[in-house]
């Protein structure tokens, strides 16, 4: 039979509207950061990403902001469109040579 | 661009069987690695290579095994397949910047969904 699993968290969020993806990070001396967006069926996407330097970064109607003091990463969406349905996950980069570490991911659904 | 392609989308496969997985990039990426994804459990890492000949093993590598024989193809290889191995399996690929061994963002490919029955 098919396995249960845990169910990712939703954010539901109209067409136009901004949405905003949250991730709490582990290790506080990680010093790099992703964001991936992952769509049904697909492999995960590089979307951006930012060093512990920084506390806010800006593509192309992304914006990562990384508040290191509370180890909390945020992804805001602006306009989101139908195309932005997927499950986003933040990725964190302990120093000294440590392996990525991934998220459980949020699934965000845009409503027309 | 950077492209990791995975030699199966989707794969059935009989308990007991050898089962291989290929993974092909094409940015001359130093590093590359084996994940597996299942529901709440998220990406874990299986094994991950540096460098050509070599390999070190993940989070998870028991009844796996790989083979890295030229810097461009990464191999999962699954000797004796189980049902608990039916699961949605993912290759990245990633460079190192500056010789710093640091792996920063990682290219994934578009996964092989196996199922073993």
């Amino acid at each position: 039979g098919e396995s249960v699993g845990l169910h990712l968290p939703t954010l539901s969020v109209q067409e136009g509207d901004n949405s905003i993806i949250n991730c709490a990070y582990s290790n506080s001396a990680s010093d790099y950061f992703i964001w991936y967006k992952q769509e049904s069926g697909k492999g995960p996407q590089f979307i951006i990403d930012i060093r512990s330097n920084m506390d806010k970064r800006q593509g192309q109607r992304v914006t990562v902001l990384l508040n290191k003091t509370v180890k909390h990463l945020s992804l805001q969406i602006a306009a989101t469109q139908p195309g932005d349905s997927a499950v986003y996950f933040c990725a964190e980069l302990p120093p000294l040579g440590g392996k990525l570490i991934f998220g459980q991911g949020t699934e965000l659904s845009v409503k027309p | 661009d950077v492209k990791v392609t995975q030699s199966s989308r989707y794969l059935v496969k009989r308990t007991g069987e050898k089962v291989f997985l290929e993974c092909v990039q094409d940015m001359d990426h130093e590093n590359m690695f084996w994940y597996r994804q299942d529901p709440g459990l998220g990406l874990r890492l299986i094994y991950f290579s540096y460098d050509v000949k070599m390999k070190e093993k993940g989070d998870i590598p028991e009844g796996y095994s790989v083979s890295r024989e030229k810097k461009e193809r990464f191999s999962l290889i699954l000797e004796s397949a189980s049902t608990n191995q039916t699961s949605m399996y993912l290759c990245a690929s990633s460079p190192n910047h500056g010789g710093s061994g640091a792996e920063y963002e990682q290219y994934f490919g578009p996964g092989t969904r196996l199922t073993v029955t």
